[in-house]
């Protein structure tokens, strides 16, 4: 699978945008950016994910650059539930049968 | 509709025990994953099944580890003897279709999680 790298950790206030960063600049040409958060004492929950495009769902949006060397995952204004670990991950859609591996994420805290 | 179902939510044993952790995944789902978060570490793939068969299990860590789904349905995990560093917390997901094209869009369903502490 091809790697991610998103900063350890990062910080928001409350109901500001945040936009959590991730490089992926040996992405290829099947693999699509998924995006995982794990609330704290919960499992990991799927949140978005694109393969070109810009991408907008009820929980956040998507924004893929041009060459797709990196993406960035925006939540339009956190809230304190939004406090979690976020993980960008890489899973190509012509693997006949694929999983989602974990990198380190980011842990992401909300100031109220 | 149920999502991913974990059984224990907490257990533990003493080292040297056996435990056994229960999966059910969503209804119809034929793709079952465990993985597992040992404290301060990375949450860890063990083991993919697609029905009963299983498909990937390179990150199953020794042969204490014994991962079933008889009929494709739910699924156990047993650990036997449990020893301290087994200690953790596993998680459990699914996702539906199968081959190529439904991994194009497959997001993966994650239950709660069994914390398994081994003393």
């Amino acid at each position: 699978d091809a790697k991610t790298t998103q900063p350890n950790s990062m910080e928001s206030n409350e109901e500001e945008p945040v936009h959590l960063p991730c490089n992926h600049s040996t992405i290829s040409g099947t693999d699509y950016i998924h995006w995982y958060r794990q609330l704290p004492s919960q499992g990991p929950e799927y949140v978005i994910h694109g393969l070109t495009s810009n991408v907008n769902n009820r929980m956040a949006s998507l924004a893929i650059a041009e060459d797709r060397k990196s993406s960035t995952l925006i939540l339009h204004r956190a809230t304190l539930r939004d406090a979690a670990v976020y993980y960008c991950i890489l899973r190509d859609g012509w693997t006949s049968y694929d999983k989602v591996i974990f990198g380190p994420g980011t842990s992401l805290s909300v100031i109220p | 509709e149920a999502g991913v179902t974990q059984f224990p939510s907490h257990s533990v044993i003493e080292k040297g025990q056996t435990v056994t952790l229960r999966c059910d995944p969503i209804s119809g789902h034929d793709n079952l994953y465990w993985y597992r978060r040992v404290m301060g570490k990375e949450i860890k793939f063990l083991l993919h099944f697609v029905k009963e068969s299983k498909q990937d299990e390179s990150g199953m860590p020794n042969n204490r580890f014994l991962a079933e789904r008889t009929g494709g349905t739910y699924s156990t995990l047993k650990v036997q003897p449990a020893e301290l560093e087994d200690s953790g917390v596993y998680f459990c997901a699914s996702s539906g279709g199968r081959g190529r094209v439904s991994v194009l869009n497959t997001e993966a369903f994650f239950g709660q999680g069994t914390r398994l502490t081994v003393v």
